[in-house]
């Protein structure tokens, strides 16, 4: 079954504790990105990657960052949390079709809040 | 980066009642794309547009892409309960990047 595929679903952590949110998708996609969806606020990009090593800024990626070392996976770290990360966290994939990104598969999301 | 306007930000109706949203941007899209959002679940694609003054129809949803590919409008005629959810525009501009909406949160009185 073709899907994305985040984790943890919830997590509960305390400012400044390290924490990763893994993505991983089994369509061979090449384009890989990062929402927080706040109420009020709708879907805001993080981070992006096009292919495997690059990735580039979305609208709002102070205090995160991503890795792309193989396509199937996109990880997101916060290196050191902060209550304004508080937040619902989606993963999503697409094929890149003519410049443009083809329709999104989103993950499930992750449901983060930092204390 | 780019801004899409997306209105009403709510909307209340009666089952059997028509629903319309609508997203705005300022400068011209390369495309368009409409996702619903189901209460506690994640954004699922609905379609995309891509031509000047396309308009597209999924049994009672009507997708419009207006002629200068910088509005569009997302039309449900006779909503029922299982219409629920947020309805969020993404706009392309060329580039790989996708910006979304607000998004419209349509709650449907049975």
């Amino acid at each position: 079954e073709a899907q994305v595929t985040q984790n943890p679903r919830y997590l509960i952590t305390v400012t400044g504790k390290k924490l990763t949110v893994t993505c991983s998708q089994n369509m061979n996609h090449e384009y890989m990105s990062w929402y927080r969806q706040d109420p009020g606020l709708g879907l805001r990009q993080i981070y992006y990657s096009m292919n495997v090593e690059v990735t580039d800024k979305g609208d709002v990626p102070e205090g995160y960052k991503v890795s792309r070392k193989e396509k199937r996976n996109f990880p997101l770290i916060l290196e050191s949390p902060s209550p304004n990360q508080t937040s619902l966290y989606f993963c999503a994939s697409s094929l890149q079709a003519s410049g443009n990104t083809g329709e999104l598969f989103f993950g499930e999301g992750s449901r983060l809040t930092v204390l | 980066g780019q801004q899409v306007m997306q209105i009403p930000q709510y909307q209340h109706v009666q089952e059997g009642e028509d629903f319309t949203t609508y997203c705005n941007s300022s400068t011209t899209l390369s495309n368009i794309q409409w996702y619903k959002q189901r209460p506690g679940g994640h954004p699922v694609f609905l379609i995309q547009l891509v031509k000047s003054g396309e308009v597209k129809k999924q049994k009672r949803l009507t997708f419009q892409f207006g002629e200068a590919k910088k509005n569009s409008s997302l039309h449900i005629t006779a909503t029922q309960t299982t219409d629920v959810g947020t309805y969020f525009c993404a706009a392309g501009a060329g580039s790989y990047q996708l910006t979304f909406g607000k998004g419209t949160k349509l709650s449907v009185i049975p």
